[in-house]
């Protein structure tokens, strides 16, 4: 059975300074890893995937996370915050990464960015 | 322009009736899937389609049904058997062989 834990349930930031969401994970299998982002009442957008290739992974608009099968992470990142990146933000884990397999959600982590 | 759009975006009704939300996709994907999300508790998968004329149930199906005539179309009822459906309803897609979902906008369904 796979899971997925987000640590933080909500993570304040200044505007211009540095972004850390902590996701960790369980699977059975090699899993794919993807973070997406949600804007208030809207729907989900892909930020970044893991899918085996590359262990850091660069996405949309300055994200990266890096895949740690020794810690079971796959924590989002961003250099320098901006006010745009405010919304909610999902770790998901899929086992597999070919053919059809279900996706498990974390409960999702609010990022608050002040001026 | 693809895409996954649902409507309506936002929905009212009384408690005891059925609602049918619709979603649809021209992204030519086979797989479909509708999720419920309410506050703090992430997305839970409501029912899921890999192909048309069939689905499964996914963790919370009870007092949801679903029909899948066309690959484009994935509506789904929330019948009076559901006990709590106020909640925000996105449906997704996939293409076969990728386990990437493409999502909506979201329909908010509020029952009086």
């Amino acid at each position: 059975a796979q899971s997925v834990t987000q640590l933080d349930s909500h993570v304040s930031v200044s505007e211009g300074t540095p972004v850390l969401l902590r996701c960790n994970y369980s699977s059975s299998y090699s899993p794919s890893l993807f973070w997406y982002v949600q804007h208030p009442n809207k729907g989900l957008q892909l930020l970044l995937k893991y899918t085996s290739a590359a262990t850091l992974v660069k996405g949309i608009n300055g994200f990266e996370a890096e895949f740690k099968k020794s810690e079971t992470s796959f924590h989002l990142t961003k250099p320098s915050a901006h006010m745009s990146d405010a919304a909610e933000y999902f770790c998901v884990v899929s086992e597999g990464n070919s053919g059809y397999s279900t996706l498990t959600f974390g409960k999702g982590t609010m990022l608050l960015v002040s001026p | 322009d693809g895409g996954i759009t649902q409507s309506p975006k936002y929905l009212f009704r009384k408690e005891g009736q059925n609602v049918t939300l619709s979603c649809e996709q021209n992204l030519n994907h086979d797989a479909m899937y509708w999720y419920r999300q309410d506050p703090g508790q992430g997305l839970r998968l409501i029912y899921y389609s890999q192909i048309v004329n069939d689905f499964q149930k996914g963790d919370i199906a009870e007092g949801y049904s679903v029909s899948r005539e066309k690959k484009e179309s994935f509506p789904l009822t929330v019948t009076s058997a559901q006990k709590n459906p106020t909640a925000f309803y996105l449906c997704a897609s996939s293409a076969t062989g990728y386990n990437e979902q493409f999502f909506g906008p979201g329909t908010r369904l509020t029952v009086l």
